[in-house]
């Protein structure tokens, strides 16, 4: 297997503040990551696809200037979720694909950011 | 397409049974299928997972049912036990994007009673 590690597991912040999630891949190089949001009893929704050296990849829907992804090396990648309201609570999820003979995603523990 | 449409919702299986989820594709671009196991508050873990050049692969107690023809796939857990109490989700990834991108099912929740 291999090893991702997302940081803070949870956070809590006032409404209007920015905050900064981390994901990095321990044991292997990531040129690609993955930021997913996920609400309760609800399945996983990409956000973004995360690449390194280059600007992130947002799906239909995710705002840009609200969710700044930036992936600055090989086995880091930051979400900065910015102005935060009470409906940015959720748990947030980063991937990492490790290559091989096929790509697997490995999935960081997650962040439960909640906005108050 | 893009579409993963996983069933049941949720799933109620006593000690030894067997569990059984379903999912469905609509892209046939899609190459890659895994399996991943959710405990609540943490990310999900990767189970197992098959490529569309066979039909089962077996993990232990888990096994996977590939249909190609009917562009389906099956996660059956054999002797479940209450530790595999989760919520399950199924994916599916296409070669065009062979860096983990990955399309989920909706999930279900498997309680297994003892």
């Amino acid at each position: 297997g291999a090893v991702v590690s997302q940081h803070p597991s949870w956070v809590i912040c006032k409404s209007g503040t920015s905050v900064k999630i981390e994901c990095r891949s321990l044991d292997f190089q990531a040129t690609t990551m993955f930021w997913y949001r996920q609400f309760p009893k609800q399945s996983l929704m990409l956000m973004a696809t995360s690449n390194e050296g280059s600007k992130a990849t947002y799906e239909q829907g995710v705002e840009k200037d609200k969710f700044l992804i930036n992936h600055a090396s090989l086995t880091l990648s930051t979400l900065t979720v910015t102005s935060a309201h009470p409906e940015d609570s959720s748990f947030y999820i980063c991937s990492a694909g490790k290559q091989g003979a096929l790509t697997e995603a490995f999935f960081g523990q997650g962040t439960r950011l909640t906005v108050v | 397409q893009q579409q993963v449409k996983q069933s049941p919702q949720s799933l109620i299986v006593q000690k030894g049974g067997i569990s059984i989820i379903n999912c469905a594709y609509e892209n046939t671009a899609f190459d890659y299928f895994p399996w991943y196991q959710q405990f609540p508050g943490k990310g999900p873990a990767l189970l197992i997972a098959i490529r569309p050049d066979v039909s089962e692969k077996k993990e232990g107690r888990f096994t996977i049912s590939f249909n190609k023809s009917a562009k389906q796939f099956s996660l059956h857990i054999m002797d479940s036990q209450p530790g595999d109490s989760a919520t399950y989700f199924c994916a599916a990834s296409g070669a065009q994007s062979n860096t983990g991108k990955l399309i989920f099912g909706q999930g279900t929740t498997l309680q297994v009673k003892p």
